[in-house]
């Protein structure tokens, strides 16, 4: 069965310190990848997307950026990080072209001070 | 007008109580439909898909109306353990992106 792995749960991080989110996606072979965030009481914003290796697809201009250096690992980034940084950051798969179900990541829950 | 829109709620129900919730969407071109279940401070979970004939799964049943362009959830015999907010995504027909609703929160009360 398919597992969706995301790391770490929660982080704490200053104003303009580096980002590192990472995903990784276990028992299944090209799936398209993604990254949200939802901030508190909000709706789920897409940020990035990947149909394949170092495919990245940017749905929302900002300080962020994405890659995805393996098939099932998708890396979330930031050299700077901004207060409105802050919220619940998921990592979700899907299969196929168009896209089916998605499923989601534990989620990262990060904190910009 | 948002592409997927659904009720905010909350929906405040009793234990036993039948509840039915819509997601409306703009894009008629929409070819797939799926409900996902959120938890507080938890990841959405795949709840159903929802397919042109309807779709039940226990207490849930799930309903298209292409002519109307909505989707519905309804939760028969509600527990407390439904209490979430529940999702609605919708993809255009090609696409490798869904759309989210915003959700529709609902409480189940003793």
């Amino acid at each position: 069965s398919q597992t969706i792995h995301q790391w770490p749960a929660t982080l704490v991080q200053p104003v303009g310190s580096p980002l590192s989110l990472e995903c990784t996606v276990e028992g299944t072979s090209n799936p398209n990848l993604y990254w949200y965030r939802q901030a508190a009481g909000r709706g789920l914003q897409l940020l990035f997307y990947s149909v394949g290796i170092g495919q990245i697809s940017s749905e929302v201009p900002q300080n962020l950026s994405a890659s995805r250096p393996q098939d099932r690992q998708f890396i979330l980034s930031s050299k700077k990080l901004l207060l409105s940084d802050s919220g619940f950051y998921l990592c979700a798969w899907s299969l196929g072209h168009p896209a089916a179900e998605q499923y989601f990541g534990p989620g990262t829950r990060l904190t910009v001070t | 007008r948002k592409e997927v829109e659904q009720d905010p709620g909350p929906f405040n129900v009793p234990e036993g109580a039948t509840v039915a919730f819509n997601c409306t969407y703009s894009n008629s071109a929409s070819q797939s439909f799926f409900w996902y279940r959120q938890d507080c401070r938890k990841e959405p979970k795949l709840l159903m898909s929802v397919y042109s004939s309807g779709n039940e799964d226990g207490r849930f049943t799930a309903q298209l109306n292409r002519a109307s362009q909505y989707i519905s959830l309804l939760i028969r015999d509600s527990k407390l353990s439904d209490s979430a907010t529940y999702l609605c995504a919708v993809n255009i027909g090609g696409s490798y992106i869904p759309t989210f609703g915003r959700g529709t929160s609902l409480i189940v009360h003793p």
